[in-house]
């Protein structure tokens, strides 16, 4: 089992759509959890933490399960600029070693 | 704002070859790490540092060497390329949380 793992997708949702995803992990000891986003040939950016309390950002939110060991992205309202590679990111224990999930894809049309 | 730099931004070598990926922070960051990015494998961790003299291996590390003289310079070497790092690297910086990454624009290595 792979120790970060995402549906590849692609997603095509309509503009407006409200969109998904999710990440499992499997170290239930992970510390520390977040999303990116990577357009086409171009660098990961962060998009944001992903807190227990869950968190929001615009149209944006996040949320953790500890007890199922995993996080999830909402994109709500979705818009054409919104279409990327969605990444989840897990810290394991120790914290250095960062992994990266494969990614979700996502196209939002018109 | 530089943020993160890498050089050079895409390199052809010949299989046996060597050289050296050049990466620079302007952020004084203490953690930096390089990451190696291949079809539906997502980024995969090859090296990361947490200060100066400090560096330690992550998952792919077999081929490459880094050193980590001062805080701003990382530098990712291959020793003797092989078609199988034929890949797009990316390196990383943070100041607090690993995991909060600053990447740079990535450099794009074809091994022949």
């Amino acid at each position: 089992r792979k120790e970060v793992e995402q549906d590849p997708g692609p997603f095509n949702v309509p503009e407006g759509a409200t969109v998904a995803f999710n990440c499992t992990y499997s170290n239930s000891a992970s510390q520390s959890f977040f999303w990116y986003r990577q357009d086409c040939r171009k660098e990961p950016k962060l998009l944001m933490s992903v807190y227990s309390s869950g968190n929001e950002d615009g149209r944006f939110t996040a949320q953790l399960n500890r007890a199922s060991q995993y996080i999830s992205l909402l994109i709500r309202d979705s818009k054409l600029s919104d279409s990327a590679t969605y990444l989840c990111v897990v810290n394991p224990p120790g914290g250095f070693k960062t992994i990266f999930g494969a990614g979700t894809r996502l196209f939002v049309k018109a | 704002n530089a943020g993160v730099t890498q050089t050079p931004k895409f390199q052809v070598l010949k299989t046996g070859q060597s050289m050296t990926l050049q990466c620079a922070q302007d952020m004084n960051h203490e953690y930096m790490s390089w990451y190696r990015q291949d079809p539906g494998m997502g980024l995969r961790l090859i090296h990361y540092s947490v200060g100066a003299g400090i560096t330690d291996q992550g998952e792919v590390p077999n081929g490459y060497n880094v050193s980590r003289s001062t805080t701003e310079d990382f530098p990712l070497r291959l020793l003797s390329a092989a078609p199988s790092q034929t890949s797009v690297y990316f390196c990383a910086s943070s100041y607090g949380d690993p995991g909060e990454l600053f990447f740079g624009e990535g450099s794009r290595l074809t091994v022949l």
